[in-house]
């Protein structure tokens, strides 16, 4: 079985600029979820989709992350304009629904200079 | 306070250690995850556990719902082992997310 698929692995970008990062998860996994995290810091979920609707985005800041997962598969998540503080690993994670298992990626490492 | 701590932060030992990490939380759980992530990649679920134990090769997670406490042990430890291992718990409150531990940093010295 294929694991959560996410791309690029690694990107620089200069602040202001803008980025997208995309993530596949477990075929069947109705669950999606994105977390950010911060070097030496524990994962913070920043959105939680069920299928193709939002659960939870209470921790989005949404003047310049968005999320989209259009139709209850892929998911792309992007930064516009980008700032040095979102420097960070993000990481995303898919589960057969909400009480289940997560199963994460390897993550995106961005770097904002 | 914070919901999930762990114990101890960081831990060095020698190969061939038998490793105890433990991690104690204050609200209520539906189940509880162990998790492992080594430096600069991703995070592999090692366990997911609502009580009793459970055994996977070296790696033994055991938790006591009353006590709300769950350790991690690693019997016969290598080199390879060393990584941060974080302890995150499904709140009953908390819409079946993960409340995060801060981690502990395993190395395994040869």
């Amino acid at each position: 079985e294929a694991g959560v698929a996410q791309s690029p692995r690694y990107k620089i970008i200069e602040k202001r600029q803008s980025v997208a990062f995309w993530c596949n998860p477990i075929s069947g996994h109705a669950t999606l979820y994105w977390y950010q995290q911060i070097l030496g810091q524990g994962p913070k979920l920043l959105i939680q989709f069920q299928n193709n609707g939002v659960v939870d985005d209470s921790q989005l800041p949404k003047d310049r992350f968005s999320a989209e997962r259009l139709k209850g598969v892929d998911s792309t998540l992007k930064i516009q304009p980008a700032k040095l503080e979102d420097s960070a690993v993000y990481l995303c994670a898919s589960s057969l629904d909400r009480i289940n298992e997560q199963f994460f990626g390897p993550g995106t490492r961005l770097t904002v200079l | 306070k914070n919901e999930v701590e762990q114990s101890p932060q960081n831990l060095t030992a020698q190969e061939g250690e038998f490793i105890t990490i433990n991690c104690s939380y204050s609200v209520g759980i539906s189940a509880l995850h162990w998790l492992q992530q080594h430096p600069g990649g991703g995070i592999v679920s090692l366990f997911m556990l609502s009580s009793g134990k459970k055994k996977h090769g070296r790696l033994i997670a055991t938790i006591n719902i009353q006590e709300k406490h769950s350790s991690l042990h690693i019997t016969a430890s290598h080199p390879r082992d060393s990584a941060v291992y974080i302890c995150a718990v499904v709140g009953m409150d908390s819409n079946y997310q993960l409340i995060w531990g801060a981690g502990t940093k395993l190395i395994i010295k040869p």
